[in-house]
């Protein structure tokens, strides 16, 4: 069945760097958009950052976390990362790993990991 | 960005009851595209609806979308017991995709 999985979450001080992996499986992980979303604490959705299918890894950030967050992926591997640089105490959420049906980047969302909560916190 | 509203904040219903909930975007949301998901309590968000009146995969059918341009509903025609939740609107017809605030359907 199709499975997203998500790995790599923790505690990190203020200014400090994460790497967040998700491994994909049921499905042909490079046919699809992919997507960060995040969830703070008692909190909405908000989308985060997408990646385009195949091997022309155009991607998008959210204005939020443009020039601090780059997203990418492994289609060998089945994998995207999010490597998250410059942390703030407001990037405290959990993340989810979402995969995207229509190939847009924009949604909806028709498969999401299970999240992975990252603090920031001194 | 599109901004989504959603109304009411919580909506406290018996079970059996019909659940109607709004959700009012700031433009006009391009080709309809606009999705329900909803969210129990420590669990993923999961969609229900896609281009604002498609169910997805094995979403029972007691679960209805309507709507277009601006404003949009989800209908739960009967409440059962596992569908009071937390649900989202988003919309993906404009980037960035946006979600809305949230309505918490919750036992009366």
């Amino acid at each position: 069945q199709v499975q997203l999985v998500e790995s790599g979450g923790g505690l990190v001080k203020p200014g400090g760097s994460l790497r967040l992996s998700c491994a994909a499986s049921g499905f042909t992980f490079s046919n699809y958009y992919m997507s960060w979303v995040r969830q703070a604490p008692g909190k909405g959705l908000e989308w985060v950052s997408y990646i385009s299918s195949g091997s022309t890894n155009y991607m998008s950030h959210a204005d939020s976390v443009k020039g601090r967050f780059t997203i990418s992926r492994d289609n060998a591997k089945n994998s995207l990362f999010l490597q998250m640089n410059s942390l703030r105490v407001e990037d405290t959420a959990v993340y989810y790993c979402a995969r995207d049906r229509y190939g847009s980047g924009k949604g909806p969302f028709d498969c999401w990991g299970q999240g992975i909560l990252v603090t920031v916190s001194s | 960005e599109i901004v989504l509203t959603q109304s009411p904040g919580t909506l406290s219903l018996s079970p059996g009851e019909r659940a109607t909930l709004s959700c009012r975007a700031s433009q006009i949301v391009s080709s309809s595209y606009l999705a329900w998901y909803h969210q129990k309590p420590g669990q993923v968000p999961r969609l229900l609806i896609y281009d604002a009146s498609s169910r997805a995969t094995g979403i029972p059918d007691r679960f209805s979308g309507s709507g277009s341009g601006t404003d949009f509903t989800l209908t739960i025609s009967r409440l059962e017991p596992e569908d009071f939740a937390v649900y989202y609107c988003q919309q993906y017809g404009s980037s960035p995709g946006t979600f809305g605030q949230g309505t918490k359907v919750e036992i009366k």
